[in-house]
């Protein structure tokens, strides 16, 4: 199975500043159509899991564009580039190449 | 509008057996993927598992294959999630979510408890 390890685990940030999220996979995440599934979600305190990005750099429809991903391969990062209060939560990435799917261990955005 | 609705909270005994569901609406239910999601208290989140409603075919990690049954029926756009003997370790929080790939739309979670 595809490990995912996300770092940092836990990230205290100042409002209005940067946020950088890496995740790497244990194997290429290219998928034989030539897509990368690698995608990141968010899950504020009390909340379900919501959709951020899809693909590596898809952002979903009504997703800030203070969020943006990047990467390729097996090294992929989440930015927020100003972070705001709403965006306080627990961070995944996931793999959806290969069978079973795996989920990164999370890393907790928190505000300084 | 895309919508997973799952049944409500479960308290269950040790080796009692358990069916929860999630209801989709919106989409065309048989033609897309619906995973299912464990997230113990507070952890992570954990796949579990896979369903393609149009021809039940079915993947699971292999941390749960044998320990849940997933299933499906396509006429009331329902997918399934089922314990045969449940465990006080059973007791999370579970996600059902749409899509093979990339997982877009989630349903809000049923809350299992398993306690004697």
């Amino acid at each position: 199975e595809v490990v995912m390890t996300q770092s940092p685990l836990s990230l205290p940030v100042t409002l209005g500043q940067p946020a950088s999220i890496s995740c790497r996979s244990s194997q290429s995440l290219v998928y034989s159509d030539g897509n990368t599934y690698l995608n990141w979600f968010q899950q504020r305190p009390g909340q379900s899991p919501r959709r951020l990005i899809y693909k590596v750099s898809n952002r979903y429809p009504g997703v800030p564009d203070r969020f943006s991903g990047s990467g390729s391969g097996t090294d992929f990062t989440l930015k927020i580039s100003r972070v705001e209060a709403e965006d306080v939560g627990v961070y995944y990435c996931m793999q959806g190449t290969h069978w079973p799917r795996t989920f990164g261990q999370g890393t907790k955005v928190e505000i300084k | 509008e895309v919508q997973l609705v799952q049944s409500g909270a479960e308290v269950k005994k040790p080796g009692e057996s358990l069916k929860i569901s999630c209801k989709g609406s919106g989409y065309t239910f048989s033609s897309s993927w619906i995973a299912w999601v464990r997230q113990m208290p507070g952890k992570g989140l954990e796949w579990m598992g896979i369903i393609y409603p149009g021809d039940s075919d079915t993947r699971y990690s292999p941390s749960f294959q044998g320990q849940v049954t997933i299933s499906a029926d396509k006429s009331i756009s329902t997918a399934y999630l089922q314990w045969s003997s449940l465990k006080a370790s059973d007791t999370a929080m579970y996600y059902c979510a749409r899509g093979g790939n990339s997982p877009d739309y989630w349903g809000q979670g049923t809350l299992v408890t398993v306690s004697s």
